[in-house]
């Protein structure tokens, strides 16, 4: 059971980019998956989730119209994308699959992103 | 959401217990039972270590143990070892979404 994401970003501010993280070994469609976002030096943030098995998608409001969070169950990839990138999105991301309990049971293993000019 | 609300940092000796707080509202911690916790290594990936309050994911020694009382949960960790050292942050759902707290610094002395 693992998810694998892609590898290391550099981008320019402006810019657009779709991050993935692909699952293996377990039912995709039977967990849903939750990107986490971590700044440099600072803590982890719920950033949204999405069901596989239908695409619905919940996203905290902090992050709400920044991201988009979408899946293709028949290559059991979820993506996280940002049509316009800030610096401020420099950061971590981790994907991980959720439980039935809200629990992160399975992490990627984190992409980095770098925002800058 | 408002963050859930954890100490900055917590430190022990070895063999000896430490106790993390995870401090919400009514509408996640106290309203749920779904407080998880997660450990973290220096550039490293979390790992589950409590899910559901107090159930502990195979694999996790039962030296960490959790709880929770009103709008508080706790993350104990007994006989403490020298791998236990890293950040550990918990979190709670709320309707429609989840939690995490700012995360604690374990430091084993």
């Amino acid at each position: 059971v693992q998810l694998v994401q892609s590898g290391t970003e550099l981008k320019k501010p402006g810019e657009s980019l779709r991050i993935s993280c692909k699952g293996s070994g377990y039912s995709f469609t039977s967990y849903w998956i939750t990107w986490v976002r971590q700044m440099p030096g600072k803590g982890l943030e719920w950033m949204g989730t999405i069901d596989p098995s239908d695409s619905y998608t919940n996203y905290s409001p902090s992050f709400q119209g920044h991201v988009i969070i979408s899946v293709d169950k028949s290559v059991t990839t979820a993506s996280l994308q940002w049509s316009t990138l800030r610096a401020s999105d420099t950061a971590m991301y981790y994907c991980a699959r959720r439980g039935a309990t809200d629990a992160l049971d399975i992490w990627g293993q984190g992409t980095m992103v770098t925002v800058s000019s | 959401q408002s963050a859930l609300n954890q100490p900055p940092s917590a430190s022990g000796s070895p063999g000896q217990s430490v106790t993390i707080s995870c401090t919400g509202t009514s509408s996640d911690v106290g309203g749920y039972n779904y407080v998880s916790w997660y450990q973290q290594h220096p550039d490293k990936a979390p790992k589950l270590m409590i899910y559901e309050v107090s159930k502990r994911p195979s694999g996790v020694p039962d030296r960490f143990s959790g709880s929770k009382s009103g709008n508080t949960a706790s993350l104990t960790v007994s006989g403490l070892q020298a791998e236990d050292e890293a950040d550990y942050y918990c979190s709670s759902y709320a309707v429609s979404n989840t939690v995490f707290g700012g995360g604690t610094k374990l430091t084993v002395l």
